[in-house]
């Protein structure tokens, strides 16, 4: 049973050409989270919503936006893509943000910039 | 700031084999929570175990567990009976108790040798 669904699981864009990424869920968690792994690195937060609270890391380009307009949906929203955003985005949910609730992941969208 | 360092980009192990993988960290505090995420290829991240540091005592899950060395800031991840299914990339990852955001290291790619 699928828990987190991330749409597409590939996707292709041109350089400066907007782009948006989707992620649901089926879990009914409060925390939807953004990461962001290029190759061979370590996945990056990039951001995450608390219900409908919205934090930002602050080392996140304001390329970056999101939006989550209900429980289950969040969107990744790239306004002008680089090739240096070329990489895998994560979404991942949890119950709520204690250290004990464990994250659970989707299998990821591959981002390519052309 | 806390980081995560994981020293072996790549390793392989005979099937049925044991295998460890190194993670060191730092950080100045002394509450956290230790995490071995796991990623086979083209699947999502999932939760392999869990480590509490105000407990001595290593976390262990089945044929996971893992070697916690606070005073080396040391946290290892042992697999026993290496199975085929095991072949993934590895997390290491840390967690204050202050903050929403998991620090993750780079990762260990582990592949099984049938």
């Amino acid at each position: 049973d699928a828990m987190v669904i991330q749409n597409p699981r590939y996707q292709v864009t041109q350089f400066g050409k907007p782009v948006t990424l989707s992620c649901s869920q089926t879990l009914n968690h409060n925390v939807m989270y953004w990461y962001q792994q290029k190759s061979s690195q370590a996945p990056k937060l990039l951001f995450h919503y608390y219900d409908k609270d919205f934090n930002n890391e602050a080392d996140t380009p304001d390329n970056f936006q999101s939006r989550r307009p209900n429980t289950s949906f969040c969107f990744l929203d790239i306004r002008s893509p680089g090739l240096g955003d070329a990489a895998m985005y994560l979404c991942a949910t949890s119950r709520s943000r204690g250290v004990l609730d464990t994250q659970y992941f989707g299998p990821g969208t591959r981002l390519t910039v052309l | 700031a806390q980081t995560v360092t994981q020293s072996q980009p790549e390793m392989s192990v005979q099937e049925a084999e044991t295998v460890t993988l190194s993670c060191t960290y730092d950080t100045s505090e002394s509450d956290y929570y230790l995490f071995w995420y796991k990623q086979p290829p083209s699947r999502q991240m999932i939760l392999v175990i869990r480590q509490e540091a105000y407990k001595q005592q290593n976390a262990t899950e089945n044929r996971f567990s893992v070697n916690f060395q606070k005073a080396a800031k040391s946290f290892s991840l042992k697999i026993s009976d290496s199975q085929l299914g095991d072949a993934a990339m590895y997390f290491c990852a840390y967690r204050s108790l202050l903050d929403d955001k998991i620090i993750f290291g780079k990762g260990t790619r582990l592949h099984i040798l049938p």
